[in-house]
């Protein structure tokens, strides 16, 4: 596609329950990202994947979050038993490949876990 | 971990002047970026520095890179009101041997008011 899209865009869930949240990355980017944004803060690195090599799972929070990266195109990041805290703008990212090229991130799905 | 660190966290200036913001990191690196965000959604990329560098351009901006002091800076020059976002600045210190994507600094907000 032309730019990262991500769905959905809101996602309203209830405390405890699993959510699933998509990112569909530029067509030829082998470099995936996903991060996470509180508000008013900074991005905070969640998961990269690289073409089909074990993704980098250094930043996820807890053992709730998973992600992964079918085909080496469509990324799901997964929360289960979700807390309030879990609420934030997920933002995934695409790129050649990682490292030495910008960024071309997607709009978001901000989540609110009530 | 927070890698970048803008300066000001926030800055108000009128229609026409230049904004300066800048960046402070800690590791070496091997390349940083700047990024705009509005509205807490997407992040757009602005423009890449690697770390051979001093100074680059893209329009009214200007980047500049000091390795010695870990330090950049960004300036918009003749600002407009769309111009009113929050820039972050994102070092990349990937080597080939693995790496967590672009660290990110918190950010500033930048108003222009018209």
């Amino acid at each position: 596609g032309a730019g990262v899209s991500q769905s959905p865009s809101n996602k309203v869930t209830e405390k405890g329950k699993d959510v699933e949240l998509r990112c569909d990355p530029i067509s030829g980017h082998t470099a995936l990202y996903w991060y996470r944004q509180s508000l008013g803060q900074g991005l905070e690195f969640l998961i990269y994947f690289q073409g089909n090599s074990a993704p980098d799972k250094s930043g996820l929070p807890s053992d709730r979050f998973s992600a992964e990266r079918t085909g080496g195109s469509v990324s799901t990041l997964t929360i289960q038993r979700t807390q309030q805290e879990d609420s934030a703008v997920y933002l995934c990212a695409s790129s050649h490949r990682v490292g030495g090229y910008g960024y071309t991130f997607g709009s978001g799905t901000r989540l609110t876990v009530v | 971990s927070q890698q970048g660190e803008e300066d000001p966290q926030a800055l108000s200036i009128q229609e026409g002047e230049n904004a300066t913001m800048n960046c402070s990191y800690k590791t070496s690196i091997n390349n940083l970026q700047w990024y705009r965000q509005n509205s807490g959604r997407g992040l757009v990329h602005l423009i890449l520095i690697r770390s051979n560098e001093r100074e680059k351009h893209s329009g009214r901006l200007r980047v500049t890179l000091d390795t010695s002091k870990k330090s950049s800076s960004l300036l918009i020059t003749a600002s407009r009101a769309a111009d009113t976002a929050s820039y972050f600045c994102a070092t990349d210190a990937y080597s080939g041997g693995g790496a967590d994507g672009l660290t990110f600094g918190k950010g500033t907000h930048l108003i222009i008011q018209p």
